[in-house]
């Protein structure tokens, strides 16, 4: 069973904080992702990463970082938080799957943060 | 970048009755459309997918249509029960190396008993 755990499932931090949220799989899976969930947004992309030390720019990547250093674990870092980054956030996991080959990502619990 | 966009936003049904929930994309490079549910307070889980090269599948009481020409794609879910009440979220994805899905904005479904 796959499995996504998120280090926190509520967070709330000060506005200028730096805030870190861990995600881990277990799975071996090539592909991680971080999404922020938003009422009547759905879910918008910040960033992916396809394999160790590689991450690309999703839709919404302003204000963000990320950190790949190991397989299994993709860290999402707001650098100085601010109230309008207050939203759900969604660590997802998928495998390659091959050239071509889109596949199932399967999500973590996630972790709805406010910022005050 | 891909666009997707679900409609309708919200959907109420009686137990028994079917549920359409359409959504259209915007690449025609696009070759990859999964549905996702998510029920409140849990994470979305996959429930059915469908590739480029087929019109349509199915799985028990749910299935999926895709119209390439139109590019567009639907969910139908026949005879409805409570427990299917959930947001659900259609996604595209061009594949080919390139792994981000780009998700409609959900549509919440009510199955009234």
């Amino acid at each position: 069973d796959v499995k996504v755990t998120q280090s926190s499932r509520y967070l709330v931090k000060r506005t200028g904080e730096k805030v870190f949220l861990e995600c881990v799989q277990d799975m071996d899976h090539e592909n991680m992702f971080w999404y922020r969930q938003d009422p009547g947004l759905g879910l918008r992309l910040i960033y992916f990463s396809y394999d160790v030390k590689m991450k690309e720019k999703g839709d919404i990547p302003e204000g963000y970082s990320v950190s790949r250093e190991k397989k299994e674990r993709f860290s999402l870092i707001l650098e100085s938080a601010s109230t309008n980054q207050t939203s759900m956030y969604l660590c997802a996991s998928s495998p390659q799957g091959g050239i071509r080959m889109n596949t199932e990502a399967f999500f973590g619990q996630g972790t709805r943060l406010t910022v005050v | 970048g891909e666009n997707v966009e679900q409609h309708p936003s919200t959907l109420s049904v009686q137990e028994g009755d079917s549920a359409v929930i359409k959504c259209t994309y915007s690449d025609s490079a696009s070759n990859y459309f999964p549905w996702y549910k998510q029920e409140l307070g849990k994470r979305p889980q996959l429930i059915i997918d469908i590739r480029s090269n087929v019109g349509e599948k199915k799985d028990q009481r749910i299935a999926v249509t895709l119209n390439k020409t139109a590019k567009h794609f639907s969910l139908h879910i026949t005879e409805t029960q409570p427990e299917d009440s959930a947001v659900y979220f259609c996604a595209a994805s061009s594949g080919a190396g390139s792994y981000q899905l780009t998700f409609g904005k959900g549509t919440k479904l009510s199955v009234i008993p």
